[in-house]
């Protein structure tokens, strides 16, 4: 099945400076990539995707780009704010039955903005 | 006021006994998930739901069942058998599943179990 690795898996940056998250996936055939957002004691929840058609997507301070060939996707942060503190997931979409594509997740990066 | 039930909040069991996990939704979407969060572990799936009557196992089942009887319902049972399962239990549903562009997932606010 997919696999899917992050790195790294906590991340200190100051208010105001970028903030980069990385992916790597291995099922070549997945074509959807998700990161979802977790706030301390809240449910996870999206916050930008791509798919495998596009190399780059930006809503705001936020981009997400997808690097098919060396099987690598990534999120940056600009601008970064004390309320981008939180858990932050990728995923991407893999086969699990002739039928269906299910999410795999990352492992998890813990991210601090301090003030 | 749309969204996703997860109940109770917080449970505690003795080893031994089965205990099931509640979610609700009226979203009226087709598919449903559990997932299981461990610290450093990310979210591992548990079972997964299509549609009414069909379920399908993730990559953590052993130790778990569920049921489908109602689009709105997709109750999780640990059971004796997981040998491991404090954790944080979250369900999630989707418009639907099976195609190739999987949609985005709507989280419940999760369940923790603690055996004692």
């Amino acid at each position: 099945g997919e696999n899917v690795e992050q790195h790294p898996s906590t991340l200190s940056v100051q208010e105001g400076d970028s903030a980069v998250i990385k992916c790597t996936y291995s099922d070549s055939a997945s074509n959807y990539f998700p990161w979802y957002k977790q706030e301390l004691g809240k449910r996870p929840q999206l916050i930008i995707d791509i798919r495998s058609n596009v190399g780059e997507k930006k809503d705001q301070r936020i981009a997400v780009t997808l690097n098919k060939t060396a099987k690598h996707f990534s999120l940056h942060i600009t601008e970064t704010q004390p309320e981008d503190s939180a858990v932050y997931f990728c995923a991407g979409a893999f086969v699990l039955s002739g039928s269906a594509r299910q999410l795999t997740f990352g492992s998890g990066t813990q991210l601090t903005v301090l003030p | 006021d749309g969204g996703i039930t997860q109940s109770p909040k917080y449970l505690f069991r003795k080893e031994g006994q089965n205990v099931t996990l509640s979610c609700e939704q009226n979203l009226n979407h087709d598919a449903m998930y559990w997932y299981r969060q461990d610290p450093g572990q990310g979210l591992r799936l548990i079972y997964y739901s299509q549609i009414v009557n069909d379920f399908q196992k993730g990559d953590i089942a052993e130790g778990y069942s569920v049921s489908r009887e109602k689009k709105e319902s997709f109750p999780l049972t640990v059971t004796s058998a997981q040998k491991n399962p404090t954790a944080f239990y979250l369900c999630a549903s989707s418009i639907r599943s099976g195609t190739a562009n999987t949609g985005e997932l709507f989280f419940g606010e999760g369940s923790r179990l603690t055996v004692l």
